[in-house]
């Protein structure tokens, strides 16, 4: 079965530096890797996915994600940092049509 | 596109009553629909699918008794928690999904109903 790590429970990131989510992985054949961001008290608002093709995907808001075979991971980035990227992050595998997410990251910024 | 909705966004409920969590696609059919529970502070729990016209398919340890669920149509589906008990409380999530079963598509996600049991 199909399985998500997100090593990282909370990060705190100052406003305008670099952001870096940790995202790895469990699947037997080519998985199929999503990017999530939920705000308090909302649903989950898709950021980026991976199905194929290049390995760098961009996605909206300004986040891009790396798809690294051989560390089976997925991380996710964004260069600058904005007050409201403050939320909770899931990175998801689909496998068997079901989508497995991680324990979430939360981020917060400050000034 | 692709929107999701939920209806009602909050709801309270008094203990051993019945609550009905309406789940729609706006703008596309979807073939299968999901329904996800979520604790605070922790991930999302796949709790069953639904595939329009077709019995709902319950994740293990999910009571199908007690967390009744309806796909319809193509465009609602609706997750009914029968004899609600505090411990019921949560937030409850659909996703909607336009591809078929064993096709690797994306998940639309509804904003979430928030439930408390008195």
């Amino acid at each position: 079965a199909q399985s998500v790590t997100q090593p990282d429970i909370h990060i705190t990131v100052s406003e305008g530096a670099s952001l870096e989510l940790r995202c790895n992985y469990s699947y037997g054949a080519t998985p199929y890797l999503f990017w999530y961001v939920q705000s308090p008290g909302q649903g989950l608002q898709l950021l980026l996915k991976y199905f194929s093709g290049d390995t760098l995907v961009q996605g909206i808001k300004g986040f891009e994600a790396e798809f690294k075979r051989s560390q089976s991971s997925f991380n996710l980035r964004k260069p600058s940092v904005h007050w409201s990227d403050a939320a909770e992050y899931f990175c998801a595998v689909v496998g068997d049509y079901k989508l497995s997410f991680g324990a979430g990251t939360t981020v917060t910024v400050r000034a | 596109g692709a929107v999701v909705s939920q209806h009602p966004s909050w709801v309270i409920c008094k203990s051993g009553t019945s609550v009905k969590i309406e789940c729609r696609s706006l703008d596309f059919q979807a073939t299968t629909m999901f329904w996800y529970r979520q604790f605070p502070k922790q991930s999302l729990m796949l709790m069953a699918t639904s595939n329009e016209g077709s019995k709902a398919t319950y994740e293990q340890g999910v009571e199908k008794d007690k967390f009744l669920i309806n796909h319809a149509s193509l465009t609602l589906s609706t997750l009914t928690v029968t004899s609600a008990h505090p411990e019921d409380s949560s937030f409850y999530i659909c996703s909607a999904f336009t591809g078929r079963t064993g096709s690797k598509d994306t998940q639309y996600f509804g904003p979430g109903t928030r439930l408390t049991v008195l």
